[in-house]
């Protein structure tokens, strides 16, 4: 009965480095969200897996970043050279088939801080 | 085209008091419009969500109402309690293309007792 999990829960890394946040989505999910929120705002879609496959990358800021699920149930997303700008509370939702209207579950987030 | 405007940024009410939060949206499209709530340090949760096929829709002291013609949503919250204290936000949707959820930008609600 575990809600969706996000790991690290904080992530402190330099400038340029490469970081990998974790995702596990709720067990028999195969809708699985990543959105990203800056301080003081509302979280932004970033991409949508149905299964293994992207749905929809469009959210990704640019090819620093990319996400993958290769069996269908943990995620990770992965930024090269991190940049100070990229650093905000990543977040991860899934939702059971990716329908209309289905709710989406979120987990806790990470927090990134790049320095 | 994919906005939504929420207000006001913050909101402190008295315990007892009703609280509201208003969300506009440009997109046509939407067709679906939830509202989350967050506490420090979480995820976001859905709180209820709406469809734009009727116009009030109530959940305990929870309470959408809805207006297609003016593109605006507002969540209403009866009797606020300290512990819905918490950031909320509105959110969009449409069947027709992204799953993804578009959000505004946050109300941070404070009761005071």
């Amino acid at each position: 009965g575990a809600g969706v999990s996000q790991t690290p829960s904080n992530k402190v890394t330099e400038k340029g480095k490469y970081v990998e946040l974790r995702c596990d989505p709720i067990s028999g999910h195969t809708a699985l969200y990543w959105y990203r929120q800056s301080l003081g705002q509302g979280p932004e879609f970033l991409i949508y897996f149905q299964g293994t496959g992207a749905a929809d990358d469009s959210g990704l800021p640019n090819d620093r970043f990319f996400a993958v699920r290769p069996e269908g149930s943990v995620s990770t997303l992965k930024i090269q050279r991190t940049e100070r700008g990229d650093s905000a509370v990543y977040l991860c939702a899934s939702s059971l088939v990716g329908g209309y209207q289905e709710t989406q579950y979120f987990g806790p987030g990470t927090r990134l801080l790049v320095l | 085209q994919q906005q939504v405007k929420q207000s006001p940024q913050s909101l402190i009410v008295q315990k007892g008091g009703i609280s509201i939060i208003n969300c506009a949206y440009e997109n046509t499209a939407f067709d679906y419009f939830p509202w989350y709530q967050q506490f420090p340090g979480k995820g976001p949760a859905l709180l209820i969500a709406i469809r734009p096929d009727v116009s009030e829709k109530k959940e305990g002291r929870f309470t959408i109402s809805f207006n297609k013609s003016a593109k605006q949503f507002s969540l209403h919250i009866m009797d606020s309690q300290p512990g819905d204290s918490a950031t909320y936000f509105c959110a969009a949707s449409t069947s027709t293309g992204r799953r993804a959820l578009t959000f505004g930008s946050g109300t941070r609600l404070q009761v005071q007792p």
